[in-house]
């Protein structure tokens, strides 16, 4: 069974840094392209960044683009995303998802860790 | 905002038949890029439901279906039951904007 574990998440200052991590496991991790989407409070789903299954190519949203940086290690079955100069409106649960096989769908998600942006 | 808009909105009564539109544009439906919808029940991780305008993954059931026309897309629920109340969104690629797009989502309740 494909699981995902995200970790990291916390409350950090205005300009701050932190780095999210995904843990899979269940599956050939470096098959597939994988995702960061988030969900602000009471808001709705927006994509924030992918990478494909080699690492080689990366993606982001305008919003956290020269921000936030997505990568992964095949090796240990982990995703990241390194967010610095963090901003109030970076306040959200993120989620790390899967993506299917040649579709921009996402199958499998892991149950989100919140990132608060607060002095 | 997002590029892709849903009713905030949509009620039936349980049995009832149930539709979401989605309203997308010449930069991602009219381009030809699928349409992939997601259930969110409350405090819970996004579901996926329809992959590929028209799919279900395993274990979906058949009451959820959906389609795609032209810069418009549908999610309908038949057979409505208290369990589908939840958020649904969604989700498609925008070549204007160069990234993956949500809608706007829209809240089913079972009256």
């Amino acid at each position: 069974e494909v699981q995902l574990v995200e970790s990291g998440g916390g409350l950090v200052q205005p300009g701050g840094s932190l780095r999210l991590s995904c843990a899979a496991s269940g599956l050939t991790f470096s098959t597939y392209a994988m995702r960061w989407v988030r969900q602000a409070p009471g808001k709705g789903l927006e994509w924030v960044s992918a990478i494909s299954g080699s690492g080689g190519s990366t993606f982001y949203a305008d919003s956290v683009k020269g921000r936030f940086t997505i990568s992964r290690d095949n090796s240990e079955n982990t995703l990241y995303l390194q967010m610095n100069s963090l901003r109030a409106e970076d306040t959200a649960v993120y989620y790390c998802a899967k993506e299917v096989l040649r579709y921009f769908a996402l199958d499998y998600w892991g149950q989100g860790t919140l990132v608060t942006v607060s002095s | 905002q997002s590029v892709l808009t849903q009713p905030p909105s949509v009620s039936g009564a349980p049995g009832q038949r149930v539709t979401i539109s989605c309203t997308g544009s010449s930069s991602n439906f009219g381009a030809g890029y699928d349409v992939h919808w997601y259930q969110q029940l409350p405090g819970t991780a996004p579901k996926l439901l329809i992959y590929g305008n028209s799919n279900r993954p395993s274990g979906v059931p058949d009451r959820f279906s959906g389609s795609k026309s032209g810069t418009s897309a549908s999610l309908a629920i038949t057979g409505l039951q208290v369990e589908d109340e939840a958020d649904y969104y969604c989700q498609s690629y925008d070549s204007s904007l160069r990234g993956y797009v949500f809608g706007t989502g829209t809240k089913v309740t079972v009256l």
